[in-house]
């Protein structure tokens, strides 16, 4: 699986919209961007993924350019509970016979400040 | 159950003794991770299963873990002759197949060798 770079911190003001880089130069054709994220001492929470085109939920955007070499995640609104550990991971698609399995790397740690 | 339950959720125990760490996964989840973490680290993919066999165990760092599944549910991850490096926390998800955004993760299991 393609290895992932990100800042190790960011801060936002609460309120205003966090913007979460991600960079994966070395993404192949079938793999996927994941998104997930750690609120101190819990497990971690699935907030989102995409191929190619940009994708939006409830609770984010994922931004991914054309080259497919970098994206963000894009929390609108970001509250003081958004505080947390933010992973971007690249995986295989379960088609060509993935386990599905997840590797993490150190993440962004988020904080939101009032 | 409503999540994916792990128990205990604090365990200390002696250098050398065995541990045994018990994962719940959302019924009808067949596919089943365990991951680990050290403090202040990322997350560490253990092995995965896929009803009750374990297609990669690439993850388990020596032959001192084992993991088994019955019944296509619960999980047990057992560590042996523990030492103070397995301190860390133990955290199972499961998914409905594999794939990388069904995960739902448990709470974990803080594991402190002394």
């Amino acid at each position: 699986d393609a290895k992932t770079t990100q800042p190790p911190s960011m801060d936002c003001a609460e309120g205003r919209a966090a913007n979460l880089p991600c960079n994966h130069s070395t993404i192949s054709g079938n793999e996927y961007v994941y998104w997930y994220r750690q609120i101190h001492s819990q497990g971690p929470q699935y907030i989102i993924h995409g191929l190619k085109n940009n994708e939006t939920n409830e609770m984010a955007s994922l931004i991914i350019t054309e080259d497919r070499k970098s994206s963000t995640l894009i929390l609108p609104h970001a509250t003081l509970r958004d505080t947390a550990v933010y992973y971007c991971i690249v995986r295989q698609s379960t088609y060509s016979g993935n386990t599905g399995k997840l590797i993490f790397g150190q993440g962004t740690t988020l904080q939101v400040k009032p | 159950g409503a999540g994916v339950s792990q128990s205990p959720s604090n365990k200390v125990t002696e250098k050398g003794k065995d541990v045994e760490l018990r994962c719940d996964p959302i019924s009808g989840h067949t596919a089943l991770y365990w991951y680990r973490q050290s403090l202040g680290q990322g997350l560490e993919f253990l092995i995965y299963f896929q009803g009750n066999s374990a297609p990669d165990k690439s993850g388990l760092p020596s032959d001192r873990f084992s993991a088994e599944r019955t019944g296509g549910s619960v999980s047990t991850l057992t560590i042996q002759r523990t030492q103070q490096e397995d301190s860390a926390v133990y955290l199972c998800a499961s998914s409905l197949v594999a794939t990388g955004y069904g995960y739902t993760f448990g709470s974990g299991t803080r594991l402190t060798v002394v």
